[in-house]
């Protein structure tokens, strides 16, 4: 069965620095892999997905994330981060390969942004 | 706006009672999925439903159904409600079947209070 662990429930950065949040998975297929982005009081937003067509995927508002078999993670990373950025962020796996539609989701990961 | 809307945007009711969320997919959209998200379970898939037929079941309690009606909306019924019911139940929706290369919209959530 597919799982996704997020390392660290909580992460502060400052503005203008690297963002790194991690994503571990588990997977016996290929799997398909996600990042939300959650702001208060919203829904999910996607951020970015990795469907084996390239392992550097870019996403919207800076982020990207890297696909690495060998370590079963996709990391997201943004070079400089805005305040605007503060926000939950969520990992996840389709489950079974894409057969169906069902997202497992991590833990989630709060990004604070100090000035 | 990611062109799911779902309504009510809150509702507060009593343990033992019965509510109905509904959900209504973005334009094109054929499938379905709903998720609960609550402090102690994070973010939960509950059910997918695709072109009015059921696709995927993940955890849904058996006092929790779905359907999905002819012109896609769908409504989640949730009855003999329990304080641990008390989350936000987002719905999403996507163009096809499966989770790969389909994005899943989500829309702003209900949050749902039981006293």
């Amino acid at each position: 069965a597919q799982s996704v662990t997020q390392l660290g429930s909580h992460v502060s950065v400052s503005e203008g620095a690297l963002v790194l949040l991690r994503c571990n998975y588990s997977s016996s297929v290929p799997p398909y892999l996600f990042w939300y982005v959650q702001y208060p009081n919203q829904g999910l937003q996607l951020l970015l997905k990795y469907t084996s067509a390239a392992t550097l995927v870019k996403g919207i508002n800076g982020f990207e994330a890297e696909f690495k078999k060998s370590e079963t993670s996709f990391h997201l990373t943004k070079p400089s981060a805005h305040m605007s950025d503060a926000a939950e962020y969520f990992c996840a796996v389709s489950e079974s390969g894409g057969n169906t539609g069902k997202l497992i989701f991590g833990q989630g990961t709060t990004l604070q942004v100090k000035p | 706006d990611s062109g799911v809307t779902q309504t009510p945007k809150h509702l507060i009711t009593a343990t033992g009672q019965r509510v109905t969320l509904r959900c209504s997919p973005r334009s094109g959209d054929l499938s379905v999925y709903w998720y609960q998200q609550s402090l102690d379970q994070g973010l939960q898939f509950l059910i997918q439903y695709y072109n009015g037929e059921e696709r995927a079941k993940g955890n849904i309690l058996e006092r929790f159904s779905a359907q999905q009606f002819p012109d896609l909306h769908s409504e989640l019924n949730l009855s003999s409600l329990e304080l641990g019911d008390s989350a936000l139940y987002f719905c999403a929706s996507s163009v096809g079947p499966g989770g790969g290369s389909y994005e899943q919209y989500f829309g702003p959530g209900t949050r749902l209070t039981v006293t």
